[in-house]
């Protein structure tokens, strides 16, 4: 989506290596999320982040960790990636929470 | 955990009929927000309404929003082929942080 971008699109990885995904942002929202979907699931929140060095867990935080140094870019990190972080992930943007804008998503495997 | 769970999980329609899409949820909220998702695709945000708001409408959408039930429904009139997606609901009740539903996948048939 315009506004927001997330990098790799695709990335398989091996089972214990680390992973950074990120998330960048031209609109200078200052929320922004990560989240992840699995097949039923829906849509889980992993952390996010509500301004420059400002971030709190979310709902599954575990075996995950974000970083935040300025405002457009959100760094999310598999510290030692599982087959259960197999998943799409999704960052999120907003300004004051009307209507959050989603990156397109990133596709990992862990094999 | 999830907060808002859909109704039905899925839906297959006709094009040119309406569908509905309902949502509960079991904490207060500030707002409620349906989204779409293509598949492949990312989400995008379909519409907003707040909690003291009943009813709420947005080209072809019409939300609805009971509070005292917890529960809030999609509706889509005279669908499309094009409106054949995933549809969630997410609520926002503090820190604007949202929380989903798992979803309903609405097939449009031509």
């Amino acid at each position: 989506d315009a506004g927001i971008t997330q990098s790799p699109r695709h990335k398989v990885t091996e089972t214990g290596t680390p992973v950074t995904l990120r998330c960048h942002q031209t609109e200078n929202h200052r929320y922004m999320y990560w989240y992840r979907q699995d097949p039923g699931h829906g849509l889980r929140l992993i952390h996010y982040s509500y301004g420059v060095k400002d971030t709190d867990k979310g709902e599954v935080s575990d075996g995950y960790s974000v970083s935040r140094s300025k405002t457009e870019d959100f760094l999310l990190t598999l510290e030692s990636a599982t087959s259960s972080q197999t998943s799409v992930y999704f960052c999120a943007i907003t300004d004051q929470g009307y209507g959050y804008t989603f990156g397109s998503g990133t596709r990992l495997t862990v094999v | 955990s999830q907060q808002g769970e859909e109704d039905p999980q899925a839906l297959s329609i006709q094009e040119g009929e309406n569908a509905t899409m309902n949502c509960s949820y079991k904490t207060s909220i500030n707002n409620l927000q349906w989204y779409r998702q293509n598949s492949g695709r990312g989400l995008v945000h379909l519409i907003l309404i707040r909690s003291n708001e009943r009813e709420k409408h947005s080209g072809r959408l019409r939300v609805t929003l009971d509070t005292s039930k917890k529960s809030s429904s999609l509706l889509i009139t005279a669908s499309r082929a094009a409106d054949t997606a995933s549809y969630f609901c997410a609520t926002d009740g503090s820190n604007y942080k949202l929380t989903f539903g798992k979803g309903t996948l609405l097939t449009v048939n031509p």
